[in-house]
């Protein structure tokens, strides 16, 4: 299948400061990729879906302007999670699509003290 | 409104045995329905898909079985094996092109030797 890649796969974090996760499709161009949080022992909600070239869109009860997404390119999304908090921490993992399969990257353990 | 019902939430199994977990459907315009396996800490992958058009799809020891007039779909693992034990979730998507998927609650998979 497809490989999606996400960096870091950890990352401890201050509070008040910025984190940014990369997501990338490593060969093939996906031109939606989608963000999702997962609590513990939970299943997978759904934050946004980024699309190349425009403007992400995100679910509702999402905040925007904290969780800041960026798809610049066919293999790079971007969510950075600004002014973090320990709230946000959580496991974040992209996906991304080739035809009807939806592949996903490793995840990110993020952690804000 | 949970769009995809998945039971049971946790299940043991003995090693050999044939673990099954079910997932229901309100949507009827979903037509593809993918499961995926994750293990702690990391992303979910892609195990195996159906469409509506087959009622049984088999790959290795793992089958889906769907019944369209039912709305439900259920994954069975043959000769379970400690390696299998995992968090699975079914999740469905509509109309195609449409990569957006919504994911059952997860059943927690044990089996033990």
């Amino acid at each position: 299948g497809a490989v999606v890649s996400q960096h870091p796969s950890r990352v401890i974090c201050k509070s008040g400061t910025s984190v940014k996760i990369e997501c990338r499709s490593l060969d093939f161009q996906a031109t939606t990729m989608f963000w999702y949080r997962q609590f513990p022992k939970k299943s997978l909600m759904l934050m946004a879906t980024s699309n190349e070239g425009s403007k992400a869109t995100y679910e509702q009860g999402v905040e925007k302007d904290k969780f800041l997404i960026n798809h610049a390119s066919l293999t790079l999304s971007t969510l950075t999670v600004t002014s973090a908090h320990p709230e946000d921490s959580s496991f974040y993992i992209c996906s991304a699509a080739q035809g009807l399969l939806a592949f996903f990257g490793q995840g990110t353990r993020l952690t804000v003290v | 409104q949970q769009q995809v019902k998945q039971s049971p939430q946790s299940l043991i199994v003995q090693k050999g045995g044939i673990s099954i977990i079910n997932c229901a459907y309100e949507n009827t315009a979903f037509d593809y329905f993918p499961w995926y396996q994750q293990f702690p800490g990391k992303g979910p992958a892609l195990l195996i898909a159906i469409r509506p058009d087959v009622s049984e799809k088999k790959e290795g020891r793992f089958t889906i079985s769907f019944n369209k007039s039912a709305k439900q779909f259920s994954l069975h693992i043959m000769d379970s094996q400690p390696g299998d034990s995992a968090t699975y979730f079914c999740a469905a998507t509509a109309g195609a092109g449409s990569y957006q998927l919504t994911f059952g609650k997860g059943t927690k998979l044990s089996v033990i030797p």
